[in-house]
C-alpha cells in the first residue's frame, strides 16, 4: 500500500521569501513522486517529477524538490516567492500499480498564500 | 489545457436527474481518468479507462458509470444525481503507466463544476 501526507494544509509566506511545502510518503516499492499546482478555477499542472534518477529535481517556475529516501520525504521548495505562486499544491505518489486503482495517490493539498 | 476539453464547464441540476459529463482529448493517449475534487479530500479517483471499452473503478465509484467508445472520448454519467455529488470533476489523461520516465504523468482538463440542488 502507499500513502502521501502533506504536512501543512496552508502555508503563508511573504513575497520574496523562501517557500517550503512538505510532503511525506509511504510505499512498499520504489516510488515515482510528483508535485502538481492548481491555480484558482484551473486544472492541475505538473510542476516536477521524480522517477529514480537524480534525487534533486528541478521543475517549472523555479521550483525544485529533493527526494530523501531515508526520511521518506519529497519537499517542494522555491528560493523566492512570487505573487503568481499563490495556488494549491498537490504531492502525488505512484508505484505504477497497486495503491489506488490506477496506482496514483494524491495528497490533500497545501494552499500557498503569498503576502505582499 | 491544450489537448483535453471538458463539457459542460458548469452545470446546475436537480436531485434525481441524470447528468453526463464529457471529456475529449486530441492527444491519442491511452489512459483517461475521472476525479472529483472536494475541500479537505484532495482529488479522488472515480473511474479510469485503459483503452476503448476498457474501464475500471476507482476509490469513489458508487453512483457513477463511465463509457469509452472512442479513444478520444470518456463520458462520466450520474444516473440519478444526489446532493453529495455536488463537486468539481476533473478529467485527466496519461500516455503510459509503469516505471518509465514519462509514465503516470497526468494532463488535466479545466474541470466541470456540478451543483445538485
Amino acid at each position: 500500500a502507499q500513502s502521501v501526507t502533506q504536512l501543512d494544509s496552508h502555508v503563508s509566506v511573504s513575497e520574496g521569501t523562501p517557500v517550503l511545502l512538505r510532503c511525506n510518503y509511504s510505499s512498499s516499492y520504489s516510488p515515482s513522486l510528483f508535485w502538481y499546482v492548481q491555480h484558482p478555477n484551473k486544472g492541475l499542472q505538473l510542476l516536477l517529477k521524480y522517477t529514480s534518477a537524480a534525487t534533486l529535481v528541478k521543475g517549472i517556475n523555479g521550483f525544485e524538490a529533493e527526494f530523501k529516501k531515508s526520511e521518506t520525504s519529497f519537499h517542494l521548495t522555491k528560493p523566492s516567492a512570487h505573487m503568481s505562486d499563490a495556488a494549491e499544491y498537490f504531492c502525488v505518489v505512484s508505484v505504477g500499480s497497486g495503491g489506488g486503482a490506477d496506482g496514483l495517490t494524491f495528497g490533500k493539498g497545501t494552499h500557498l498564500i503569498i503576502q505582499p | 489545457d491544450a489537448g483535453i476539453t471538458q463539457s459542460p464547464r458548469h452545470k446546475v441540476t436537480e436531485t434525481g436527474t441524470p447528468v453526463t459529463l464529457r471529456c475529449h482529448q486530441t492527444e491519442n493517449h491511452r489512459y483517461m481518468y475521472w476525479y472529483r475534487q472536494d475541500p479537505g479530500h484532495g482529488l479522488r479517483l472515480i473511474h479510469y479507462s485503459y483503452g476503448v471499452k476498457d474501464t475500471d473503478k476507482g476509490e469513489v465509484s458508487d453512483g457513477y458509470s463511465v463509457s469509452r467508445s472512442k479513444t478520444e472520448d470518456f463520458l462520466l454519467t450520474l444516473e440519478s444525481a444526489t446532493s453529495s455529488q455536488t463537486s468539481v470533476y476533473f478529467c485527466a489523461i496519461s500516455e503510459s503507466k509503469g516505471q518509465s520516465s514519462g509514465a503516470n504523468v497526468l494532463t488535466f482538463g479545466a474541470g466541470s463544476r456540478l451543483t445538485v440542488l
